[in-house]
């Protein structure tokens, strides 16, 4: 148990429609980040951010984008999705921005 | 892109027997994480190493780094069912070290 909590755990979307999942981390956790998870492989780094202001990204398109909010949750959003979307998502967590994370279950995107 | 590898793709032993299995990575670092994933679920901090550090041990797990090579290990010793799992290194570069890169992960599993 991480006290990294995602929602929801399984999603199903069109192709071309938006989606936003949700992570809360642990209390004093400023520091948030996401991953995407395409299946048999490792997590892709999305985007980082840091006392609510985007401090990294990967090589994502705009499309994804990110809020963080003060009580220690945050939201991933992808408009315009595409099959290749479908994926696990991850939230991981951490106190500053460097060290061990804490992961989250994870949501699963399916795009259809 | 993945900076790490890890090798082999995948791991069959028997309870009781130990499992090593190897990452390579390609920058500089300024430490290097190693985690857990059971059945496509979130990850599992084991244990950090930090690039001055050789080599580092938590309860059955043993991590060994050599930075001169660019390459980590991690051996579980006295394996058990509840050992099977993907297992993933994962680089903090040290121009972007908030950015962890995950390697593909290694696949174990445990026969009892």
């Amino acid at each position: 148990e991480t006290g990294v909590t995602q929602s929801p755990t399984h999603l199903i979307k069109t192709r071309g429609q938006q989606v936003t999942l949700r992570c809360s981390s642990q209390s004093g956790h400023n520091t948030v980040s996401w991953y995407q998870q395409a299946l048999g492989q490792g997590p892709q780094f999305i985007f980082q951010y840091y006392r609510e202001e985007e401090n990294g990204r990967g090589n994502f398109p705009p499309r994804f984008s990110g809020l963080q909010f003060p009580n220690y949750s945050s939201e991933l959003n992808v408009n315009a999705l595409e099959l290749d979307d479908s994926a696990l998502y991850l939230c991981a967590s951490r106190t500053g921005t460097v060290g061990e994370a804490f992961f989250g279950q994870g949501t699963r995107l399916t795009v259809v | 892109s993945q900076q790490g590898e890890e090798d082999p793709q995948a791991l069959s032993i028997q309870e009781g027997e130990n499992a090593t299995m190897n990452c390579s990575y390609k920058t500089s670092i300024n430490n290097l994480q190693w985690y857990r994933q059971n059945s496509g679920r979130g990850l599992v901090h084991l244990i950090l190493i930090r690039s001055n550090e050789r080599e580092k041990h938590s309860g059955r797990l043993r991590v060994t780094l050599d930075t001169s090579k660019k390459s980590s290990s991690l051996l579980i010793t006295a394996s058990r069912a509840a050992d099977t799992a993907s297992y993933f290194c994962a680089t903090a570069p040290r121009s972007n070290d908030y950015k962890l890169s995950f390697g593909a992960g290694t696949t174990v599993t445990v026969r009892a």
